[in-house]
């Protein structure tokens, strides 16, 4: 079970960035996935979440309409689509497995993240 | 949605035992039983360690406890190995336009 995170570099304050994540060992399209990134220095920041048929999604505050998450079901892939990029999202940006079509709250699997830096 | 909020630093001594706690200002943590901890080693992949409060995942050790009190909730780490140097993060189910919430983290040293 494996999930690998691509897509980070350095970028300008207002740009636009996609990241993806590839998703293997499992199958995918029977589990909700999420996006959370940690800060330099600081903790982790739940950003996204998309169910198995992409019917229900959910953002954390700081990105509501600037970020949007996907997937491709027939590619094994989850995408995070960011625009207007600030200095403050410059982070560690992880895609994790979700576990509440088995029932409970959690996230069992991480990648091992792919970093954003934003800045002129 | 506020962060729950975490001592920023724990310390022991190999094979005491430790608590970390996790409290929030509104009712995430009491309202559900969906709590979970993570364990952060700095450059490497975050680890499921509790579910539910106080699930282990299969290969947990079970020196890693949870529990849960009002809008508490706490890890605890027995016979603290050197292994256990780590971050851990709690986080909480929650509802409205979100779906988690993490906590502010906690460095755990090893002396």
């Amino acid at each position: 079970v494996e999930l690998v995170e691509s897509g980070g570099r350095l970028v300008q304050p207002g740009g636009s960035l996609r990241l993806s994540c590839a998703a293997s060992g499992f199958t995918f399209n029977t589990e909700g996935m999420n996006w959370v990134r940690q800060t330099p220095g600081k903790g982790l920041e739940w950003l996204s979440y998309i169910s198995t048929s992409s019917t229900t999604i959910y953002y954390a505050d700081s990105v509501t309409g600037r970020f949007t998450i996907s997937r491709d079901n027939g590619k094994n892939s989850l995408f995070l689509q960011m625009n207007s990029l600030r200095d403050e999202d410059s982070a560690v940006y992880y895609c994790a497995r979700d576990t509440s079509n088995r029932g409970y709250y959690a996230m069992d699997v991480w990648g091992q993240g792919t970093t954003v830096t934003v800045s002129s | 949605q506020s962060a729950l909020t975490q001592p920023a630093s724990v310390s022991g001594s190999p094979g005491q035992s430790i608590t970390i706690s996790c409290t929030a200002t509104s009712s995430d943590v009491g309202a559900y039983n969906y709590v979970s901890w993570y364990q952060h080693h700095p450059g490497k992949t975050p680890k499921l360690m509790i579910y539910d409060v106080t699930n282990r995942p299969s290969g947990v050790s079970n020196r890693f406890s949870g529990s849960k009190s009002g809008n508490t909730a706490s890890l605890t780490i027995s016979g603290l190995q050197a292994e256990d140097e780590a971050d851990y993060f709690c986080s909480s189910y929650t509802s409205g336009s979100s779906l988690y919430v993490f906590g502010t983290g906690t460095k755990v040293t090893v002396l």
